[in-house]
């Protein structure tokens, strides 16, 4: 069974670091590419950006290059979505999800990560 | 970057109804579209890709059409927990953007 399991809430100060875990099991983890999605309290669905963990090529939607890094450790199955400094304006849920080619659909998703970043 | 553009943003509709939502890209993505649902507090779940195709698992009410920049999701028959809100994604290129979502709500 295709699996993405995430990491724990986080609650964070304006400023601080945070890496966020995505883990797949349930299929060959290296063949698949790996997108991140961020939705905002009631708010709808954005792209972040993808990684093909078995090369750790790397793209980014135009609107998140720069304020974030998405990386993945294929020994042991894993992506990672990281901020330097974090803002209150992070704040939301982040969605791992397998994309089926470099331009295919998401099929599996993960739980989701809550992000809050408060003073 | 493509936009894309559903309609209605809010449906009322009631069990056993026939609904259709429109998602309109501001260029053509052939037939490069997916559709979604998503519960509160869930992840989205891919409920037809490539236009039509109707992912593994997923009820035969729900159905999706078109190509080029013109796309419906239809449920023939409304059930209870079809209420959500569903989204529309281009994935032309390695570069993916969705809908604003259309909220279907119990009438």
């Amino acid at each position: 069974e295709v699996q993405l399991v995430q990491s724990g809430a986080e609650v964070k100060k304006p400023g601080e670091s945070l890496k966020i875990s995505c883990k797949g099991s349930g299929y060959s983890f290296t063949s698949y590419w790996i997108g991140w999605v961020r939705q905002m309290p009631g708010k709808g669905l954005e792209w972040m950006g993808i990684i093909y963990p078995g090369d750790s090529d790397t793209r980014y939607s135009p609107s998140f290059q720069g304020q974030v890094t998405i990386s993945a450790d294929k020994s042991i199955s894993t992506a990672y979505l990281q901020w330097s400094s974090l803002k209150a304006s992070d704040t939301a849920m982040y969605y791992c999800a397998r994309r089926s080619s470099i331009s295919g659909p998401f099929d599996y998703w993960g739980q989701g990560t809550l992000v809050t970043v408060s003073s | 970057d493509i936009q894309m553009t559903q309609s209605p943003s809010t449906l009322s509709a009631s069990v056993g109804d026939r609904v259709t939502i429109t998602c309109r890209a501001s260029q053509s993505i052939s037939s490069w579209l997916a559709w979604y649902q998503q519960k509160p507090g869930k992840a989205p779940k891919l409920l037809i890709y490539k236009a039509s195709s109707l992912e593994s698992g997923v009820p035969s009410r729900f159905s999706g059409s078109g190509s080029g920049t013109e796309f419906t999701l239809t449920i023939s028959s409304l059930q209870p927990d079809d209420f959500a809100t569903y989204y529309c994604q281009q994935y032309n290129s390695y570069l993916i953007t969705f809908g604003q979502g259309t909220r279907l709500e119990i009438k």
